[in-house]
């Protein structure tokens, strides 16, 4: 089977650093994604990891270690708009078209 | 290219009626996926595609069927509406490629109540 941990809500303030953390346990790891969804939309891409290490995409970074199972997303000088749910997903199975497995995710609120 | 399209919207239901929820993408994407999202959590996947006339069931198929007679078509029918099946109900697509990084691209989604 799978399982993937996140936090349920996380609270930070605007022009801070907060980060997020993802747990998983699968089988067939190919690979893990951040997703951002604000509230009544469709989830949006954020970033990919399938080696080991940090991913730095502008104000987002996405770091990964596969032995650990661990990943997590850091975002930094936070605005009001980044409040929004955080879900880390994981593929299973070969190429790029493996199903994503998803997390709970986490609920950032961002405050002034 | 209008991407993934989902139809209805918002849907509201009786227990025990039927419905389809509509997904058609214009990208020519060959896996196509539907997924469940109950409030306050994350998606789970009822069933996906390989390609036409293939489909395959993921976490949570019960209460759902689906067909795949076109690339671009990917309906998830709902027989017999019960009140566990109120959820948001997301459409997504990719294309294979040797790119292991490209994101599935999401519908924005079909909320489904049933009462």
């Amino acid at each position: 089977g799978q399982n993937i941990d996140q936090p349920t809500e996380m609270t930070a303030t605007e022009g801070a650093i907060v980060q997020i953390n993802c747990t998983y346990q699968t089988s067939g790891f190919n690979g893990l994604f951040w997703y951002q969804q604000h509230a009544g939309e469709a989830p949006t891409f954020l970033s990919y990891n399938v080696l080991d290490g940090l991913e730095e995409k502008g104000r987002f970074s996405s770091f990964l270690s596969r032995s650990k199972g661990y990943s997590y997303l850091l975002l930094k000088e936070l605005q009001m708009k980044d409040s929004a749910s955080y879900l880390c997903a994981v593929r299973k199975g070969s190429g790029n078209t493996g199903k994503l497995i998803f997390g709970q995710g986490t609920t950032l609120q961002v405050k002034p | 290219n209008a991407g993934v399209t989902q139809t209805p919207k918002f849907r509201i239901l009786k227990i025990g009626q039927s419905m389809t929820l509509q997904c058609t993408q214009d990208m020519n994407h060959n896996y196509m996926y539907w997924y469940r999202q109950d409030p306050g959590m994350g998606l789970k996947l009822i069933y996906y595609s390989v390609g036409a006339g293939i489909t395959d069931k993921g976490e949570v198929p019960n209460g759902y069927n689906v067909s795949r007679s076109t690339t671009e078509d990917f309906p998830l029918r709902l027989e017999l509406a019960a009140p566990s099946q109120t959820s948001v109900y997301f459409c997504a697509s990719i294309r294979q490629t040797s790119s292991y990084n490209s994101p599935l691209h999401f519908g924005n989604g079909t909320r489904l109540t049933v009462t």
